[in-house]
């Protein structure tokens, strides 16, 4: 099955703690992305990739990091996670821009 | 003004009815156009894509494209309480190294049995 999949689901954490988000694909895709989603304010693009070792700022990456080792991984970093990073995050992935496939999501809490 | 405005709802309507939900946007270098359809507690998932003006059809659901009037919609016919979920409106821009979506805020719809 075509999946994209976030681990964890739920995080709850606390100022300062470093923490990472993974996301994995299983369909081969070239182009991974992160999104945040907040109430009011949508989904927005944090950090996107075109392929390995690929990678570049989306709209909000001030706090973020990610990397790209792998076609299929494409983890989400906090080195030091502040309370305005609560939110609702998402990984995406892609072949072209039609069809992006979101994974489950995960809700982060900073204390 | 933002890049794509969408009313939030929420839109409450009984089992049947047809849906219109609506986005606007500024931008005119979008080109391609989706709905997501978004349930409680899940990913959003692609419902309709299309990147010309007029309608594209798929079963109970119809995308429609006005370029010249930067707007777009999607109908619902025949709605039934599993279309409760939060529908975002999302555009991007074709070309570059980016295959960035903007989103609109989504429309919370409830369909009522």
């Amino acid at each position: 099955e075509a999946q994209v999949t976030q681990n964890p689901r739920y995080l709850i954490t606390v100022t300062g703690k470093k923490l990472t988000v993974t996301c994995s694909q299983n369909m081969n895709h070239e182009y991974m992305s992160w999104y945040r989603q907040d109430p009011g304010l949508g989904l927005r693009q944090i950090y996107y990739s075109m392929n390995v070792e690929v990678t570049d700022k989306g709209d909000v990456p001030e706090g973020y990091k990610v990397s790209r080792k792998e076609k299929r991984n494409f983890p989400l970093i906090l080195e030091s996670p502040s309370p305005n990073q609560t939110s609702l995050y998402f990984c995406a992935s892609s072949l072209s821009t039609d069809t992006q496939y979101f994974g489950p999501g995960t809700r982060l809490t900073v204390l | 003004q933002k890049e794509v405005e969408q009313d939030p709802g929420p839109l409450s309507v009984p089992e049947g009815a047809i849906v219109s939900l609506n986005c606007t946007y500024s931008n005119s270098a979008f080109q391609y156009f989706m709905w997501y359809r978004q349930y409680s507690r899940k990913g959003p998932e692609l419902l309709m894509y299309t990147y010309s003006s007029g309608n594209k059809e798929d079963g109970r659901f119809t995308a429609q494209v006005d370029k010249s009037s930067k707007y777009i919609s999607l109908f619902i016919r025949d709605s039934q309480p599993s279309d409760s979920a939060t529908y975002l409106c999302a555009m991007s821009v074709p070309g570059g190294s980016n295959y960035k979506l903007t989103f609109g805020k989504g429309t919370l719809l409830t369909v009522n049995p």
